[in-house]
């Protein structure tokens, strides 16, 4: 079975700076996805970033990019140039492909609560 | 574009009553995912339904029971409910298809408080 942790319950950043949020994971399988989702206080799970293990070129998203070991199982999430909008809880995710394609089930994190302090 | 809408938001029920959530997804979208969100924890995975058929199922008791409509629409039915059945219920679609995965797209949820 696919297990997901993430290991710093809370974080902190100044606005402006970068920070980097950590998640280790297990798997078996050799195709498969990893996500990073953010849910602010509105509760809406929103899609960061995505990483598809076949590629070894790490994702970025604008101010978003992930550092993808796959060796280590580590894919961790850095955000520069902070904003206060970015405060929110993140949460880490693995999703092995489904038979048709359809999108499989994620596997979540405990999540990572990160302030952002003006 | 719409995206992914759940009903009601909220919802107030007691011990042994049964509920029913409702969502919605994106247009052409025709899987739909439910997940339940316990207060500080990550999202647990409930039911996978792929054009009206059920695809994957978490680990949940049969209390538990879901169906997808021909339009795509779903719904999660809870029985004989817990306390322990308070939590946030998410649903999430996904355009299915060739050409690898399509990310999940979140609604903002239904909160269920059991008394």
């Amino acid at each position: 079975a696919q297990t997901v942790t993430q290991s710093q319950p809370e974080m902190s950043v100044q606005e402006a700076e970068t920070v980097t949020l950590s998640c280790t994971y297990d798997t078996s399988e050799n195709n498969y996805y990893l996500f990073w989702y953010k849910q602010p206080p509105s509760r809406q799970m929103i899609l960061v970033i995505r990483q598809e293990a076949y590629k070894q070129q790490n994702a970025t998203e604008n101010r978003f990019s992930v550092n993808f070991q796959k060796a280590a199982k580590s894919f961790s999430l850095k955000i520069s140039d902070s904003q206060l909008g970015d405060t929110a809880m993140y949460f880490c995710a693995f999703m092995k492909p489904g038979l048709y394609n359809q999108g499989g089930k994620l596997i979540f994190g405990q999540g990572t609560e990160l302030s952002v302090k003006p | 574009d719409a995206g992914v809408t759940q009903s009601p938001t909220h919802l107030i029920k007691t011990r042994g009553q049964h509920v029913t959530l409702r969502c919605s997804p994106i247009s052409g979208h025709k899987s739909v995912s439910w997940y339940q969100q316990v207060l500080g924890q990550g999202p647990q995975f409930i039911f996978q339904y792929y054009e009206k058929e059920e695809r994957g199922r978490g680990n949940f008791p049969d209390r538990f029971s879901a169906r997808q409509f021909p339009n795509y629409s779903s719904e999660l039915n809870v029985n004989a409910l817990l306390l322990g059945d308070s939590a946030l219920y998410l649903c999430a679609s996904s355009f299915a298809g060739t050409g690898g995965i399509s990310p999940l797209h979140f609604g903002n949820g239904t909160r269920l408080t059991v008394t």
